[in-house]
């Protein structure tokens, strides 16, 4: 069974940084791309940032780049996100996302429950 | 980086069949993938490609795209299919994904 759980979620103050962690298993987790996707309280989904499945191609969405980092460790089956400069608008639930091809295909097929960052003071 | 466009909501009485669309210039190039999201849930995947669906996808949904436009259509659709979808695709640059807005469907 695929699971994914995130962890690392948390109330953090304007400005500082929090790292997002991702537990992978029930698949072979170097065979695929990966996200982190996230969803404010009562708003849409908003892709995050996307990494292949060897770190050779990553991506962001232009709301974070500069600020977050993703990495992924295969002999560790996790996924990170480290989120540096937080802002009040990055407030939401993290979700990460298994992709389907072993590149950014848009095809999320698993996803984990998500965890909540609030950035407030 | 391009934008995905959906109506923000649609109603279907139950056992009809009800269409949602997605607009944006990305699907000229991406097949849509469609996701269902219910209140406190994970989003799940129920569409993707030309027309694919995951396991345990009930064959009401389909997915279809003409030109610009993507579509998901429930044919007969339940009650427990009221939800939230989302579409969304690789972007025009081909590097990064993009979600639609999201609609609000309600089965009466």
């Amino acid at each position: 069974e695929v699971q994914l759980v995130e962890s690392g979620g948390g109330l953090v103050q304007p400005g500082r940084s929090l790292r997002l962690s991702c537990a992978a298993s029930g698949f072979t987790f170097d065979d695929y791309a990966m996200h982190w996707v996230r969803q404010a309280p009562g708003m849409g989904l908003e892709w995050v940032s996307g990494i292949s499945w060897n770190s050779g191609s990553i991506g962001y969405a232009d709301s974070v780049k500069g600020r977050f980092t993703i990495s992924r460790d295969n002999a560790k089956n996790s996924l990170y996100l480290q989120m540096n400069s937080l802002r009040a608008e990055d407030t939401a639930f993290y979700y990460c996302a298994k992709d389907m091809g072993i590149t950014a295909s848009g095809n999320f097929d698993y996803w984990g429950q998500g965890t909540l960052v609030t950035v407030s003071s | 980086s391009s934008e995905l466009t959906q109506d923000p909501a649609v109603s279907v009485a139950l056992g009809q069949t009800v269409r949602i669309t997605c607009q944006g210039d990305s699907l000229r190039s991406y097949y849509a993938s469609w996701y269902q999201q219910k209140p406190g849930q994970a989003p799940v995947l129920v569409i993707y490609g030309k027309n694919n669906r995951p396991s345990g996808i009930p064959d009401r949904f389909s997915g279809s795209r003409s030109g610009n436009t993507a579509s998901l259509t429930i044919t007969g659709a339940q009650a427990e299919d009221e939800a939230d979808y989302y579409c969304n695709s690789r972007d025009s640059s081909g590097n990064h994904v993009v979600f639609g807005g999201g609609t609000k469907l309600t089965v009466l």
